[in-house]
């Protein structure tokens, strides 16, 4: 069955950068676009943006261009998401997500701390 | 782009029916038929119940429906369980190729 796994939990200190990684299995990560999504502790989702995994095109929230990337590695049906300047308002769950539109199959999430 | 409008609460008795709204603009709900309804339980990760305003993917319950009416998506779930509780947000594909999310509604059985 499809199966998205991602990394543990991170703690990271302001200023810095995290890597949060998302395994794909039971499908082609070429086939569909890996979306990511964050949840601030307490709060409602939120957008970052898309990649396709086909062709490496990306869409990011505006609100997070030049501090985030996202990127995948075919070879191991993995995708990845970068995220630096990290501040405490960057602590949160990040989930990675299956496709553009209509999210069917969600990693567990995976829990950043930013906190000095 | 601000977040589409959910209400915050709603809540409804074992066996009735509730509608949980929600509101966007000519550029996100009123533009696309792509809206999404997702479920949340407690430290879970999102789970989708209806996708592209009014589908129910594979092992959704029939109790699930979804409608839209201009700038205005509705997610209506009948005969209400305990295992319905939760948090539920709609999603929205917007003009400038984006996703927008509601703020989230918590529903409550009674």
């Amino acid at each position: 069955q499809v199966q998205l796994v991602q990394s543990g939990a991170e703690v990271r200190k302001p200023g810095a950068s995290v890597k949060v990684s998302c395994k794909a299995s039971g499908y082609s990560l070429t086939d569909y676009s890996i979306t990511w999504v964050r949840q601030a502790p307490g709060q409602g989702l939120e957008w970052m943006g898309w990649i396709s995994a086909y062709n490496g095109n990306t869409m990011y929230a505006q609100n997070l261009r030049g501090r985030v990337t996202l990127t995948t590695d075919t070879s191991t049906s993995t995708a990845y998401m970068e995220l630096r300047s990290l501040t405490s308002d960057d602590t949160a769950v990040y989930f990675c997500a299956r496709k553009v539109l209509g999210l069917d199959s969600w990693g567990q999430g995976t829990l950043v701390t930013v906190s000095s | 782009q601000s977040a589409l409008t959910q209400p915050a609460s709603v809540s409804g008795s074992l066996g009735q029916s509730i509608t949980i709204s929600c509101t966007g603009s000519g550029t996100d709900i009123g533009a696309y038929p792509y809206v999404s309804w997702y479920q949340q339980h407690s430290d879970k990760a999102p789970k989708l119940v209806i996708l592209d305003v009014t589908n129910r993917p594979s092992g959704i319950s029939h109790r699930f429906s979804g409608s839209k009416s201009g700038f205005t998506a509705s997610l209506t779930i009948s005969g209400l369980r305990t295992e319905d509780e939760g948090d539920y947000y709609c999603s929205s594909y917007t003009g400038d190729k984006t996703l927008i999310f509601g703020g989230g509604t918590k529903l409550t059985v009674l």
